[in-house]
């Protein structure tokens, strides 16, 4: 069983769109969650935490729910910049350790 | 604003050499990783390193791969045979705790021809 799944997509969608990415994780004991963007041949950068009471960043929406071990991404407002691939990335706690586990990502085209 | 860095930026070797990746992690931080994507593949874990020893490894970090803080700055990782399937992209990563999120490098992209 993959430890975090997302839809591989692609999504295309018009400038000025909202577009959702969702995540699903296996494992319970998870604590921390985020995602991350990774342009084409370039290293995932941190995009937002996710926390438990759901947190926003401008354009960027991220929710957690934690019964359904279930991760959303929502973006408004699509940009031509947005167009990358989104990365939802999951904690497996351990002492000492805090290695993180990746889905395959979303790929997303912002079409102007 | 700090970042982590990583040398070199592409490295190609042949099959049955070894090679070292080298990181500089952000200076206050104290746990540090390396993660591997092969190309249009998901990344995936190597290792993790926490005061001076492993933490976690995980089942791809086998006995052909080590790693090593020589100094105070640079974190390396060590590939003693290199084989073909070993090609990707390494990234090295760096966090202030153990819960706290993770910055990347810019990777080596390593191929083993």
């Amino acid at each position: 069983r993959k430890e975090v799944e997302q839809d591989p997509g692609p999504f295309n969608v018009p400038e000025g769109a909202t577009v959702a990415f969702n995540c699903t994780y296996s494992n319970s004991a998870s604590q921390s969650f985020f995602w991350y963007r990774q342009d084409c041949r370039k290293e995932p950068k941190l995009l937002m935490s996710v926390y438990s009471s759901g947190n926003e960043d401008g354009r960027f929406t991220a929710q957690l729910n934690r019964a359904s071990q279930y991760i959303s991404l929502l973006i408004r407002d699509s940009k031509l910049s947005d167009s990358a691939t989104y990365l939802c990335v999951v904690n497996y706690p351990r002492d000492g350790a805090n290695n993180l586990f990746f889905g395959t990502g979303t790929r997303l085209t912002v079409i102007p | 604003e700090p970042e982590v860095t990583q040398t070199p930026s592409h490295q190609v070797t042949q099959m049955g050499q070894e090679v070292i990746l080298r990181c500089v992690p952000i200076s206050n931080h104290l746990y540090f990783y390396w993660y591997r994507q092969i190309l249009g593949q998901k990344v995936e874990f190597l290792v993790s390193f926490y005061n001076n020893e492993i933490s976690e490894k995980s089942e791809i970090f086998d006995d052909q791969f080590s790693v090593e803080r020589p100094d105070g700055s640079n974190f390396t990782l060590k590939i003693r045979s290199t084989k073909l399937e070993d090609s990707a992209m390494y990234f090295c990563a760096s966090s202030r705790t153990s819960y706290n999120e993770q910055f990347f490098g810019p990777g080596t992209r390593l191929t083993v021809l």
